[in-house]
């Protein structure tokens, strides 16, 4: 069964790009790898999904290798408002069934 | 657009009795996952159901099941329930099952005591 870690957490100053990098092995062959945000008391936010190479929408970039093993968000000029834990989620197959899997998340602070 | 919701929000069981939760998913989304969260153990998958039939399922024992009605609203029950299963139980929504982009709702916040 695929088992997604990523670091536990990251400081970073205001202005600066963010990299989190989530490992993934097994994946399932033709799933997507999607990142979330989630602040206290809320449920996870969508930021991004990809399946392979790069890809970029108007809140952050996603860089896969080839081989898929590890994805790497990327959030350019954090601010403030970015402080929050952020988790991949990839599929796997097992057992018969399509399971969702969450990364271990990374908590990212943003300094002043 | 109205958002997932989740009730109810907050509820405190004891050892050994049920409950039930309720989420009303995205209108037009056909598909509510479930998960449970807990500091220990992280963003955890329950179950996905589309179309009223459930189509994956985490690894989590019996006593956790769900529905899913006509109108794509979705229920879940934790029977017999035990102190390791206080956790946030957050409901997902998207148009398809096994497309990985979620919708979540604000979840409901289980304590037992």
């Amino acid at each position: 069964l695929a088992k997604t870690t990523q670091p536990i957490s990251m400081d970073s100053y205001e202005g600066q790009e963010v990299n989190i990098t989530c490992s993934h092995n097994n994946i399932a062959t033709n799933d997507y790898i999607t990142w979330y945000q989630q602040f206290p008391s809320q449920g996870p936010r969508f930021i991004i999904q990809g399946y392979k190479t790069k890809v970029t929408n108007e809140v952050a970039s996603l860089f896969i290798p080839a081989d898929r093993k590890s994805s790497t968000l990327s959030l350019p000029r954090v601010s403030l408002s970015d402080t929050a834990v952020y988790y991949c989620l990839v599929g796997a197959y097992a057992s018969g069934t399509y399971k969702y899997i969450f990364g271990t998340g990374t908590r990212l602070k943003v300094l002043a | 657009k109205a958002g997932v919701t989740q009730t109810p929000r907050y509820l405190i069981k004891t050892r050994g009795q049920q409950v039930t939760l309720s989420c009303s998913p995205i209108s037009g989304h056909r598909s509510v996952s479930w998960y449970q969260q807990t500091p220990g153990q992280g963003l955890q998958f329950l179950f996905e159901y589309f179309s009223e039939t459930q189509r994956n399922k985490g690894n989590f024992p019996g006593r956790f099941s769900g529905r899913q009605f006509s109108n794509s609203r979705s229920e879940m029950n934790v029977s017999t329930l035990e102190l390791g299963d206080s956790a946030l139980y957050l409901c997902a929504s998207s148009w398809g099952a096994n497309t990985g982009e979620l919708f979540f709702g604000e979840g409901s916040r289980l304590t037992v005591l």
